[in-house]
């Protein structure tokens, strides 16, 4: 089975620009939820995706946006950057709704 | 607000001892999971303990659940340097979207 992979690993951006995160879901996944984690928080919860659907959405405004293609695999879009976005962004994926997720190593994104 | 809260938020022990987490959440759960992550990088799924269940093993670790508390715990026994991390719990909901939401973790530290 290959694991969720997530590119690029770091990525430094200036405020006001816009950035694409990517994640490629684990084999026969078909959920697929992004988290944002600030420095020694725990990972809070952006959307979900199931079956190219967004399911579920957490508490971030608008101008977070994502897609999930046909094999599963998922982008992030983040415009018009804060200073705030900065953070390690986490991919998942699962196989059922609600059940264990398998993490990607994550990108840590720098806003300048 | 996150759902699940660890305690405490920091733990520091040496190499054989035991060390114990706590979680405690405010809604009824579906299921509660536990995650390890290394150095700010992806989480890893530890073990997912059901409403109805009370106690899982899983090797060295141990993981039980009082729903009337509204709280679980993780025992690691024979800790290991290798065991050093941030641990989380994260709660699904009864009825909700199946999102698991995190806590903010327990920092484990252990000393050779």
């Amino acid at each position: 089975e290959t694991g969720v992979t997530q590119s690029p690993t770091h990525l430094i951006k200036t405020r006001g620009q816009q950035v694409t995160l990517r994640c490629s879901s684990q084999s026969g996944h078909n959920t697929v939820s992004w988290y944002q984690q600030a420095l020694g928080q725990g990972p809070q919860f952006i959307f979900q995706y199931y079956r190219e659907e967004e399911n579920g959405r957490g508490n971030f405004p608008p101008r977070f946006s994502g897609l999930q293609f046909p094999n599963y695999s998922s982008e992030l879009n983040v415009n018009a950057l804060e200073l705030d976005d900065s953070a390690l962004y986490l991919c998942a994926s699962s196989r059922l709704q609600g059940y264990e997720q398998y993490f990607g190593p994550g990108t840590r994104l720098t806003v300048t | 607000s996150q759902q699940g809260e660890e305690d405490p938020q920091a733990l520091s022990i040496q190499e054989g001892e035991n060390a114990t987490m706590n979680c405690s959440y405010k809604t009824s759960i579906n299921n509660l999971q536990w995650y390890r992550q290394n150095s700010g990088r992806g989480l890893v799924h530890l073990i997912l303990i059901r409403s109805n269940e009370r106690e899982k093993h899983s090797g060295r670790l141990r993981v039980t659940l009082d729903t009337s508390k509204k709280s679980s715990s993780l025992l690691i026994t024979a800790s290991r340097a290798a065991d050093t991390a941030s641990y989380f719990c994260a709660t699904v909901v009864s009825g909700g979207s199946y999102i698991p939401t995190f806590g903010r973790g327990t920092s484990l530290i252990v000393h050779p």
